[in-house]
């Protein structure tokens, strides 16, 4: 086991409504980057966190936000949801917000848009 | 061209056999490439970091060649629980890290 929790584990919602999800990282790191996975697709980049600021986003519209809190967990809101959002959500923590720092995945949230 | 391309499979083998997977990156700046394990709806789990001068674990050996810009991973004896899919990952030009679509590995009894 990681150490990185998530919640909730399966989330139903539909078209226009508005999801917040949940990540506690690792005890001891201080970064946290969220992915997307769909179907048959590898994780793609969402944005990552590191001391409680914003530190790099991938190609994501802004109804997909984020923050980070002091104790370094994190959340991500998505509004206006699309059926396009339904995938995976996976949080990754890391020591440091260097490339060379590995990543330690929670078990993610499923989203299901409807 | 993307990222990070991978052979997605997939790659059916017999226990005790010997698979290759490879991956191509086509950002030359990369400096930091890792192999990570995925089980059927679970999350992404580190397998190892890869280094220049390659590295083993066990029955994994993983390989850098930075002038062709590709990734392999070796396993031998592959055991049932091998099965799983393998994603490979580079750090990005603007992303911490660029997965590839990943490998689907089925060993068979």
């Amino acid at each position: 086991e990681t150490g990185v929790t998530q919640s909730p584990t399966h989330l139903i919602k539909t078209r226009g409504q508005q999801v917040t999800l949940r990540c506690s990282s690792q005890s001891g790191h201080n970064t946290v980057s969220w992915y997307q996975q769909a179907l048959g697709q590898g994780p793609q980049f969402i944005f990552q966190y590191y001391r409680e600021e914003e530190n790099g986003r991938g190609n994501f519209p802004p109804r997909f936000s984020g923050l980070q809190f002091p104790n370094y967990s994190s959340e991500l809101n998505v509004n206006a949801l699309e059926l396009d959002d339904s995938a995976l959500y996976l949080c990754a923590s890391s020591l440091e917000a260097g490339r060379s720092y590995e990543q330690y995945f929670g078990p993610g949230t499923r989203l299901t848009v409807t | 061209r993307k990222e990070v391309e991978q052979d997605p499979g997939p790659f059916n083998v017999p226990e005790g056999a010997t698979v290759a997977f490879n991956c191509t990156y086509s950002n030359s700046a990369s400096q930091s490439f890792f192999w990570y394990r995925q089980d059927c709806r679970k999350e992404p789990k580190l397998l190892m970091s890869v280094y220049s001068s390659g590295n083993e674990d066990g029955r994994f050996t993983a390989q850098l060649n930075r002038a062709s810009q590709y990734i392999s991973l070796l396993i031998r004896d592959s055991k049932l629980s091998d099965s799983a899919t393998y994603l490979c990952v580079v750090n990005g030009r603007n992303t911490p890290l660029v997965f590839g679509k990943g490998t689907r590995l089925s060993v068979i009894a």
